[in-house]
């Protein structure tokens, strides 16, 4: 079964760092480019971070641009996103996604997790 | 950045209506959008890629159609389990942009 597993929320405080993880299984980890997906309370999705299969292409948003780092570890089917000077604004669920089955031309995410939630409050 | 309206924010319907929501990007996307369900406390479900390509599984009842600029995600008659909200994505190019969501609720 394919599935992907985020972990590593909990609460902050501003200016605060954490690291989010994602495990994957059931496919080979390796050749899919992955992404993470926000969603602050109440509020809409946004596209936080991509990381191609080898890492060689990377793309934040703006809005996270200079303090948050994707990276990836293939032998340990693991993603990861890297939070420092967290903002209050970045209170939300994390969700890793990615693109599994659809066509690669059309790139919309066929995979999600069931999210982990990160606090900034003090 | 591709910004994307949907229409309307929130829509309250009853079982069995025919339902239709727009989604406008601000430049042209040609066909990469995806429409995506997403229930409370649950991580979003992909519904439709390429604007008109139904995912494996999700029932016949879901269509969308659009090209360019304009889309729609229409769903014939509307089940108990389709209250949810509704989002559209552009595919087109980084960021990929979220509408801001479309929530269907009970009449």
């Amino acid at each position: 079964e394919v599935q992907l597993v985020e972990s590593g929320g909990g609460l902050v405080q501003p200016g605060g760092s954490l690291r989010l993880s994602c495990a994957a299984s059931g496919f080979t980890f390796s050749s899919y480019s992955m992404n993470w997906v926000r969603q602050a309370p109440g509020k809409g999705l946004e596209w936080v971070s991509y990381i191609s299969s080898s890492s060689s292409t990377i793309y934040y948003a703006d809005s996270v641009k200079g303090r948050f780092t994707i990276s990836r570890d293939n032998a340990k089917n693991s993603l990861y996103l890297q939070m420092n000077s967290l903002r209050d604004e970045d209170t939300a669920v994390y969700y890793c996604a990615m693109r599994l089955v659809v066509p690669a031309a059309n790139g919309a995410f066929d995979i999600w997790g069931q999210g982990t939630m990160v606090t900034v409050s003090s | 950045d591709i910004q994307l309206t949907q229409s309307p924010s929130f829509l309250s319907a009853s079982v069995g209506d025919r339902v239709t929501i727009t989604c406008r990007a601000s430049q042209g996307i040609s066909s990469y959008l995806a429409w995506y369900q997403q229930k409370p406390g649950k991580a979003p479900k992909l519904l439709i890629y390429a604007a008109s390509t139904l995912q494996s599984g999700v029932p016949s009842r879901f269509s969308g159609s659009g090209s360019g600029t304009e889309f729609t995600l229409t769903i014939s008659s509307l089940q108990p389990e389709d209250f949810a909200t509704y989002y559209c994505q552009q595919l087109n190019s980084y960021p990929p942009t979220f509408g801001q969501g479309t929530k269907v609720e009970i009449k």
